[in-house]
Protein backbone atom coordinates (compact mmCIF):
# COMPACT_ATOMS: atom_id res chain seq x y z
CA UNK A 1 0.00 0.00 0.00
CA UNK A 2 1.58 3.21 -1.37
CA UNK A 3 -0.77 5.34 1.13
CA UNK A 4 -2.42 6.71 -1.93
CA UNK A 5 -6.10 6.10 -2.09
CA UNK A 6 -7.76 6.39 -6.03
CA UNK A 7 -11.05 5.23 -5.86
CA UNK A 8 -13.01 3.32 -7.77
CA UNK A 9 -10.52 0.35 -9.39
CA UNK A 10 -12.64 0.27 -12.01
CA UNK A 11 -15.11 1.68 -14.06
CA UNK A 12 -17.28 1.00 -16.89
CA UNK A 13 -19.51 4.03 -18.89
CA UNK A 14 -21.06 4.66 -22.01
CA UNK A 15 -20.54 7.56 -24.32
CA UNK A 16 -21.42 10.89 -23.30
CA UNK A 17 -21.44 9.97 -19.74
CA UNK A 18 -19.88 11.78 -16.71
CA UNK A 19 -17.59 10.23 -13.99
CA UNK A 20 -15.72 11.27 -11.12
CA UNK A 21 -12.51 9.73 -10.10
CA UNK A 22 -11.02 10.51 -6.39
CA UNK A 23 -7.85 10.50 -4.98
CA UNK A 24 -7.12 10.72 -1.09
CA UNK A 25 -2.78 11.76 -0.96
CA UNK A 26 -0.37 10.53 1.57
CA UNK A 27 -1.17 11.71 4.88
CA UNK A 28 0.94 14.81 5.13
CA UNK A 29 1.23 15.36 1.15
CA UNK A 30 -0.11 18.56 0.15
CA UNK A 31 0.37 18.35 -3.97
CA UNK A 32 -1.64 15.88 -5.92
CA UNK A 33 -0.49 15.56 -9.66
CA UNK A 34 -3.28 13.73 -12.28
CA UNK A 35 -2.15 11.41 -15.16
CA UNK A 36 -3.36 9.53 -17.65
CA UNK A 37 -1.67 6.20 -19.17
CA UNK A 38 -3.02 4.62 -22.30
CA UNK A 39 -1.44 2.01 -24.48
CA UNK A 40 -0.06 3.76 -27.00
CA UNK A 41 0.90 7.32 -25.20
CA UNK A 42 1.99 6.39 -22.13
CA UNK A 43 1.90 8.34 -18.73
CA UNK A 44 1.02 12.15 -19.62
CA UNK A 45 0.34 14.69 -17.34
CA UNK A 46 -2.90 16.43 -16.58
CA UNK A 47 -3.04 18.42 -13.75
CA UNK A 48 -1.50 19.46 -10.35
CA UNK A 49 -3.30 21.07 -7.27
CA UNK A 50 -1.10 22.11 -4.20
CA UNK A 51 -3.03 22.76 -0.95
CA UNK A 52 -6.11 23.64 -2.43
CA UNK A 53 -4.89 25.62 -5.52
CA UNK A 54 -4.19 24.17 -9.68
CA UNK A 55 -0.58 24.73 -10.21
CA UNK A 56 -0.53 23.29 -13.92
CA UNK A 57 -1.79 22.20 -16.63
CA UNK A 58 -0.89 19.75 -18.84
CA UNK A 59 -2.51 17.93 -22.19
CA UNK A 60 -6.04 17.92 -20.27
CA UNK A 61 -8.78 18.14 -22.68
CA UNK A 62 -11.79 21.18 -21.50
CA UNK A 63 -14.21 17.98 -20.75
CA UNK A 64 -11.89 16.92 -17.66
CA UNK A 65 -11.59 19.23 -14.87
CA UNK A 66 -10.08 18.28 -11.06
CA UNK A 67 -10.44 20.10 -7.84
CA UNK A 68 -8.66 19.95 -4.76
CA UNK A 69 -10.71 19.93 -1.47
CA UNK A 70 -9.78 21.16 2.45
CA UNK A 71 -9.30 18.01 3.27
CA UNK A 72 -6.44 18.06 0.55
CA UNK A 73 -8.40 14.92 -1.29
CA UNK A 74 -9.02 15.13 -5.41
CA UNK A 75 -10.95 14.61 -7.94
CA UNK A 76 -10.88 14.54 -11.70
CA UNK A 77 -14.14 14.61 -13.40
CA UNK A 78 -14.61 13.54 -17.12
CA UNK A 79 -17.61 14.40 -18.83
CA UNK A 80 -18.78 13.66 -22.59
CA UNK A 81 -16.96 10.65 -22.17
CA UNK A 82 -15.56 9.17 -26.06
CA UNK A 83 -14.00 5.77 -26.69
CA UNK A 84 -10.53 7.27 -26.57
CA UNK A 85 -10.89 8.50 -22.77
CA UNK A 86 -10.59 4.82 -21.92
CA UNK A 87 -7.51 4.50 -20.38
CA UNK A 88 -5.76 4.01 -16.68
CA UNK A 89 -5.93 7.41 -14.43
CA UNK A 90 -3.41 7.74 -12.01
CA UNK A 91 -3.07 10.17 -8.87
CA UNK A 92 0.05 10.48 -7.70
CA UNK A 93 0.94 13.21 -4.43
CA UNK A 94 4.38 14.31 -2.72
CA UNK A 95 5.74 16.21 -0.29
CA UNK A 96 8.24 18.40 0.74
CA UNK A 97 11.28 16.60 0.08
CA UNK A 98 11.76 16.07 -3.54
CA UNK A 99 13.99 13.02 -2.69
CA UNK A 100 11.22 10.56 -3.43
CA UNK A 101 9.77 11.73 -6.09
CA UNK A 102 5.70 10.73 -6.44
CA UNK A 103 3.80 8.38 -4.84
CA UNK A 104 1.44 7.32 -7.20
CA UNK A 105 -1.84 5.33 -6.69
CA UNK A 106 -3.16 1.93 -8.24
CA UNK A 107 -5.17 4.05 -10.20
CA UNK A 108 -8.65 3.99 -12.15
CA UNK A 109 -8.73 1.80 -15.06
CA UNK A 110 -11.57 3.96 -17.43
CA UNK A 111 -13.48 1.79 -20.02
CA UNK A 112 -16.14 3.59 -22.02
CA UNK A 113 -18.29 1.70 -24.10
CA UNK B 1 10.04 21.45 -24.93
CA UNK B 2 11.30 18.89 -22.34
CA UNK B 3 11.41 15.20 -23.45
CA UNK B 4 12.38 11.84 -22.71
CA UNK B 5 13.03 8.40 -24.83
CA UNK B 6 13.83 4.95 -23.60
CA UNK B 7 15.33 1.98 -25.20
CA UNK B 8 14.68 -0.80 -25.94
CA UNK B 9 11.13 -0.49 -26.20
CA UNK B 10 11.39 -4.26 -25.10
CA UNK B 11 13.95 -6.16 -23.67
CA UNK B 12 13.89 -10.08 -23.15
CA UNK B 13 17.29 -11.56 -21.10
CA UNK B 14 17.84 -14.79 -19.33
CA UNK B 15 17.81 -14.84 -15.76
CA UNK B 16 21.03 -14.06 -14.66
CA UNK B 17 22.27 -12.06 -17.87
CA UNK B 18 22.71 -8.61 -17.23
CA UNK B 19 22.18 -5.56 -19.00
CA UNK B 20 21.15 -1.93 -19.33
CA UNK B 21 17.93 0.19 -20.22
CA UNK B 22 19.10 3.81 -21.83
CA UNK B 23 17.09 6.56 -21.14
CA UNK B 24 17.70 10.15 -22.96
CA UNK B 25 16.13 13.14 -22.17
CA UNK B 26 16.29 17.01 -23.64
CA UNK B 27 14.87 19.31 -20.90
CA UNK B 28 16.29 23.00 -19.69
CA UNK B 29 17.92 22.71 -16.68
CA UNK B 30 17.45 19.41 -14.98
CA UNK B 31 15.81 19.45 -11.55
CA UNK B 32 16.11 15.19 -11.22
CA UNK B 33 15.95 12.48 -12.77
CA UNK B 34 14.13 9.58 -11.45
CA UNK B 35 13.49 5.88 -12.34
CA UNK B 36 10.06 4.17 -11.44
CA UNK B 37 9.04 0.46 -12.05
CA UNK B 38 5.75 -0.35 -12.89
CA UNK B 39 3.98 -3.81 -12.65
CA UNK B 40 1.00 -4.88 -15.08
CA UNK B 41 -2.12 -2.80 -13.89
CA UNK B 42 -0.40 -0.51 -10.97
CA UNK B 43 0.74 2.18 -10.00
CA UNK B 44 4.44 3.33 -10.66
CA UNK B 45 7.07 2.43 -7.79
CA UNK B 46 9.33 4.42 -6.71
CA UNK B 47 13.00 3.17 -7.29
CA UNK B 48 15.97 5.85 -7.97
CA UNK B 49 16.09 10.08 -8.14
CA UNK B 50 19.66 11.00 -9.50
CA UNK B 51 20.38 15.18 -9.50
CA UNK B 52 23.68 15.65 -11.22
CA UNK B 53 25.96 14.40 -13.51
CA UNK B 54 28.38 11.55 -12.23
CA UNK B 55 25.57 10.39 -9.49
CA UNK B 56 24.97 6.75 -8.97
CA UNK B 57 22.14 5.13 -6.85
CA UNK B 58 22.01 1.38 -6.06
CA UNK B 59 19.44 -0.42 -4.74
CA UNK B 60 19.68 -4.53 -4.51
CA UNK B 61 20.30 -6.12 -8.32
CA UNK B 62 19.59 -2.26 -9.61
CA UNK B 63 22.23 0.44 -10.30
CA UNK B 64 21.07 3.83 -12.06
CA UNK B 65 23.49 6.53 -13.07
CA UNK B 66 22.98 9.23 -14.87
CA UNK B 67 25.43 11.90 -17.56
CA UNK B 68 24.26 15.45 -18.63
CA UNK B 69 22.39 13.46 -21.71
CA UNK B 70 21.21 10.42 -20.49
CA UNK B 71 20.81 7.78 -17.64
CA UNK B 72 21.05 4.10 -17.51
CA UNK B 73 19.57 1.87 -15.58
CA UNK B 74 21.85 -1.39 -14.98
CA UNK B 75 20.31 -4.59 -13.47
CA UNK B 76 22.83 -7.52 -12.54
CA UNK B 77 22.37 -10.78 -12.63
CA UNK B 78 18.10 -10.24 -13.38
CA UNK B 79 15.57 -12.73 -11.56
CA UNK B 80 12.18 -13.16 -13.15
CA UNK B 81 10.51 -10.74 -10.37
CA UNK B 82 12.19 -8.18 -12.02
CA UNK B 83 9.96 -8.38 -14.87
CA UNK B 84 8.01 -4.94 -15.06
CA UNK B 85 8.06 -2.02 -17.23
CA UNK B 86 10.82 0.66 -16.02
CA UNK B 87 9.85 4.04 -16.68
CA UNK B 88 11.99 6.95 -16.57
CA UNK B 89 11.09 10.53 -15.93
CA UNK B 90 12.40 14.18 -15.75
CA UNK B 91 11.24 17.23 -13.74
CA UNK B 92 12.69 20.40 -14.98
CA UNK B 93 14.23 23.34 -12.83
CA UNK B 94 11.31 25.50 -13.47
CA UNK B 95 8.16 22.40 -13.10
CA UNK B 96 6.52 20.85 -10.87
CA UNK B 97 5.73 18.11 -12.59
CA UNK B 98 7.36 15.39 -14.48
CA UNK B 99 7.41 14.29 -18.29
CA UNK B 100 7.81 10.24 -18.66
CA UNK B 101 9.22 8.62 -20.94
CA UNK B 102 7.47 5.92 -22.95
CA UNK B 103 9.26 3.09 -20.80
CA UNK B 104 11.27 -0.41 -21.46
CA UNK B 105 9.49 -3.73 -21.12
CA UNK B 106 11.88 -5.91 -18.92
CA UNK B 107 10.92 -9.70 -19.26
CA UNK B 108 13.83 -12.01 -17.72
CA UNK B 109 13.23 -15.81 -18.40
CA UNK B 110 13.86 -18.62 -15.75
Amino acid sequence: DSGVTQTPKHLITATGQRVTLRCSPRSGDLSVYWYQQSLDQGLQFLIHYYNGEERAKGNILERFSAQQFPDLHSELNLSSLELGDSALYFCASRGAGANYGYTFGSGTRLTVV
Amino acid sequence: EDQVTQSPEALRLQEGESSSLNCSYTVSGLRGLFWYRQDPGKGPEFLFTLYSAGEEKEKERLKATLTKKESFLHITAPKPEDSATYLCAVQANYGQNFVFGPGTRLSVLP
